[in-house]
């Protein structure tokens, strides 16, 4: 089942807080990010297992709540290299069969 | 090391022609991935592969067929090719079904 992102897309200006939510009707194993630039392929940010944990990579960090089946991906001090559109990815059950579904993405806009 | 090659990086088709899409990998990688990328849909799993020898449907994997005959390469063919399978096609592998996917740059099909 796909997850559902929000917002679909966000403008901001350079220096401004961004947070993008992705959340599914399905228990989740793990929650992975990915970022696409225009014209490009997509490109892993991070992993979350479940266990409530916290990531992060530079300036942008996650969260992951099994229990709300949710997670949320936090840019702060936008940088105008943190345009593009940003994807979550589920995994409900891990075994050696399950792959990730991908949400529909949610384009981010960095203005100078 | 190139990573995850894919070819041919475009192609037009005419309504009821196949073709075969071509995805290799360099890192020995057990996962391999095809998806599809249109407008707003964002990426759909059409078929994956979790070993030589081995596929699974994914998502979207009606008109299509896939092979995994070599650990390294991964075929998306189709037989008949329809407007609707107009779209950026993209490859991927990865370790695991954990572990971080590695995109290839994509083939943009076309089908009149």
């Amino acid at each position: 089942q796909q997850p559902v992102q929000s917002p679909q897309a966000v403008i901001l200006r350079e220096g401004e807080d961004a947070v993008i939510n992705c959340s599914s009707s399905k228990a989740l194993y793990s929650v992975h990010w990915y970022r696409q630039k225009h014209g490009e392929a997509p490109v892993f940010l991070m992993i979350l297992l479940k266990g409530g944990e916290q990531k992060g990579h530079e300036k942008i960090s996650a969260s992951f709540n099994e229990k709300k089946q949710q997670s949320s991906l936090y840019l702060t001090a936008s940088q105008l290299s943190y345009s593009g559109t940003y994807f979550c990815g589920t995994v409900e059950v891990m075994n050696r069969d399950d792959k990730i579904i991908f949400g529909k993405g949610t384009r981010l806009h960095i203005l100078p | 090391n190139a990573g995850v090659t894919q070819t041919p990086k475009f192609r037009v088709l005419k309504t009821g022609q196949s073709m075969t899409l071509l995805c290799a990998q360099d890192m020995n990688h057990e996962y391999m991935y095809w998806y599809r990328q249109d407008p707003g849909m964002g990426l759909r799993l059409i078929h994956y592969s979790v070993g030589e020898g081995t596929t699974a449907k994914g998502e979207v994997p009606d008109g299509y067929n896939v092979s995994r005959l070599k650990k390294q390469n991964f075929l998306l063919g189709l037989e008949s090719a329809a407007p609707s399978q107009t779209s950026v096609y993209f490859c991927a592998s990865s370790y695991s079904g954990l572990n971080t996917q590695y995109f290839g740059p994509g083939t943009r099909l076309t089908v009149l």
